[in-house]
C-alpha cells in the first residue's frame, strides 16, 4: 500500500468554526508533513513530524494546530481561520533519516475554503 | 529568499517533442528531487539525484545536477499529452526534512 489518504476532499468553513483535516498512511513511514499550497504556487512546508514528535514548525500561526496521535495518522486542527487561509492542504510521508531527505508520498489534498 | 527557482514558468510543446525545465537553488543540498503535480492534486515523486551524482535517468526522464552552479535540469523526451502538469524541483537542507519547492514549471503538451 503506497497510498496517503486525506479527508475530507473539500471543506468550507466559517471564520468561527473549528474543523480538522486528517491524513493516514500505512507504509511504515515515520516522517509526516503538512504543506499549504495556494493556486499556481509551490507547496509551502508548515509542519514536520518525525517519530510522532514535532520536528519542524515553520512559524505557522497558532490557529493551525498539528497532532500526530500515532505513526499512521496526522491531523491538522483548524480554528478561527482567515479567508487568506483558503488553499489546498497537502499531507506527505517519507522514511525519516537524519541528514538526508527521502522521496515524499503525497496525499490528494484537502481543498479548504474559509468564508 | 526562496530556494529552488525554476524556469521557464510555462512551456507549451507538441506531442513528441522534448521538454527541458531548469531549477536553481541557493544553499548546500544532500539531494534534489523532482515532482509532478496534475491540476489541483497531490504531487508525485519522479526522480531523486544525490549531490555526488551528475546525471540520472528514469524511463523518459533525464536529470542533471551541477552543484558548482547550484542548478539542475529535467528533460522529458518524446512528450505525451499525459505529461501535461506542473513540475517542481525540491531541495532539503542538511537536516533532511525542511523541504523547499521551486516555483514550478507548467508544461502543456498539445496532441
Amino acid at each position: 500500500d503506497t497510498e496517503v489518504t486525506q479527508t475530507p476532499k473539500h471543506l468550507v468553513m466559517g471564520m468561527t468554526n473549528k474543523k480538522s483535516l486528517k491524513c493516514e498512511q500505512h507504509m511504515g513511514h515515520r516522517a509526516m508533513y503538512w504543506y499549504k499550497q495556494k493556486a499556481k504556487k509551490p507547496p509551502e512546508l508548515m509542519f514536520v513530524y518525525s517519530y510522532e514528535k514535532l520536528s519542524i514548525n515553520e512559524s505557522v500561526p497558532s490557529r493551525f494546530s498539528p497532532e500526530c496521535p500515532n505513526s499512521s495518522l496526522l491531523n491538522l486542527h483548524l480554528h478561527a481561520l482567515q479567508p487568506e487561509d483558503s488553499a489546498l492542504y497537502l499531507c506527505a510521508s517519507s522514511l525519516p533519516k537524519t541528514g538526508e531527505s527521502y522521496e515524499q508520498y503525497f496525499g490528494p489534498g484537502t481543498r479548504l475554503t474559509v468564508t | 529568499s526562496q530556494q529552488g527557482e525554476e524556469d521557464p514558468q510555462a512551456l507549451s510543446i507538441q506531442e513528441g517533442e522534448n521538454a527541458t525545465m531548469n531549477c536553481s537553488y541557493k544553499t548546500s543540498i544532500n539531494n534534489l528531487q523532482w515532482y509532478r503535480q496534475n491540476s489541483g492534486r497531490g504531487l508525485v515523486h519522479l526522480i531523486l539525484i544525490r549531490s555526488n551524482e551528475r546525471e540520472k535517468h528514469s524511463g523518459r526522464l533525464r536529470v542533471t545536477l551541477d552543484t558548482s552552479k547550484k542548478s539542475s535540469s529535467l528533460l522529458i523526451t518524446a512528450s505525451r499529452a499525459a505529461d501535461t502538469a506542473s513540475y517542481f524541483c525540491a531541495t532539503a537542507g542538511t537536516g533532511g526534512f525542511k523541504t523547499i519547492f521551486g516555483a514550478g514549471t507548467r508544461l502543456f503538451v498539445k496532441a
